[in-house]
């Protein structure tokens, strides 16, 4: 069936460097992809999202790539922060309508 | 914190017992979804609620039984639950059920079944 996944299921990286987190969809017909973050003990919350007329979007410190033609999805993070340590979660938007479908995660650690 | 809150945070349940999981979102959202979330695995979706309709049933067991009252309250009922029930369950709320919309989640109810 369709999934969302991604490549690596952790990432440690130095505080300060850049983090680029991917994630790989395979329903070329999927419009809508949004990246999550969860904290130990809290719920999913929402970092970024991009829709599929888009190939790049940024927000404060992050920046969703988007390239339809491999159906490959990135995060990438600027000047990364202990407080960005989390599991990190893309989703699509399946086939158009009625339900998100969620990657398994990225599990991010960022050394002091 | 979110604009959606779960109660309880944690619950330890035996097989027999039965006991409810309460949502409820802040936002004037129109959509309200469950979904279970176990180790190593995706979010799975189980129900979506469309202005209190159910729009969505993921082929959840019938020990798992959702009601929505209005569109700010979700709530899941759960009986003769398995061990293997034991998950995160979040709630999520968005504007709309479309799955265009960005999901706003809870933080969750740690549930273990004994």
């Amino acid at each position: 069936g369709e999934s969302v996944g991604l490549h690596l299921p952790t990432l440690s990286v130095q505080e300060g460097d850049n983090s680029i987190i991917n994630c790989a969809y395979s329903n070329s017909a999927s419009d809508y992809f949004i990246w999550y973050k969860q904290e130990s003990g809290k719920g999913p919350q929402f970092i970024i999202d991009i829709r599929s007329n888009m190939d790049k979007r940024q927000g404060q410190r992050v920046t969703v790539l988007l390239n339809k033609t491999v159906k490959h999805l990135s995060l990438q993070i600027a000047a990364t922060q202990p407080g960005d340590s989390a599991v990190y979660f893309c989703a699509e938007n399946y086939n158009q309508g009625g339900k998100l479908i969620f990657g398994q995660g990225t599990e991010l650690s960022v050394k002091p | 914190e979110t604009g959606v809150t779960q109660t309880p945070r944690h619950l330890v349940m035996g097989m027999t017992n039965k006991k409810s999981l309460k949502c409820e979102q802040h936002l004037g959202h129109n959509a309200m979804y469950w979904y279970k979330q176990s180790a190593k695995k995706p979010l799975e979706l189980m129900f979506v609620y469309s202005l209190e309709e159910r729009v969505e049933n993921n082929s959840v067991p019938s020990r798992f039984s959702p009601e929505c009252p209005n569109s700010s309250h979700l709530f899941l009922h759960l009986h003769t639950l398995q061990p293997e029930d034991s998950a995160l369950y979040l709630c999520a709320s968005s504007l709309g059920a479309s799955g265009a919309y960005e999901q706003y989640f809870g933080p969750g109810t740690r549930l273990t079944v004994t």
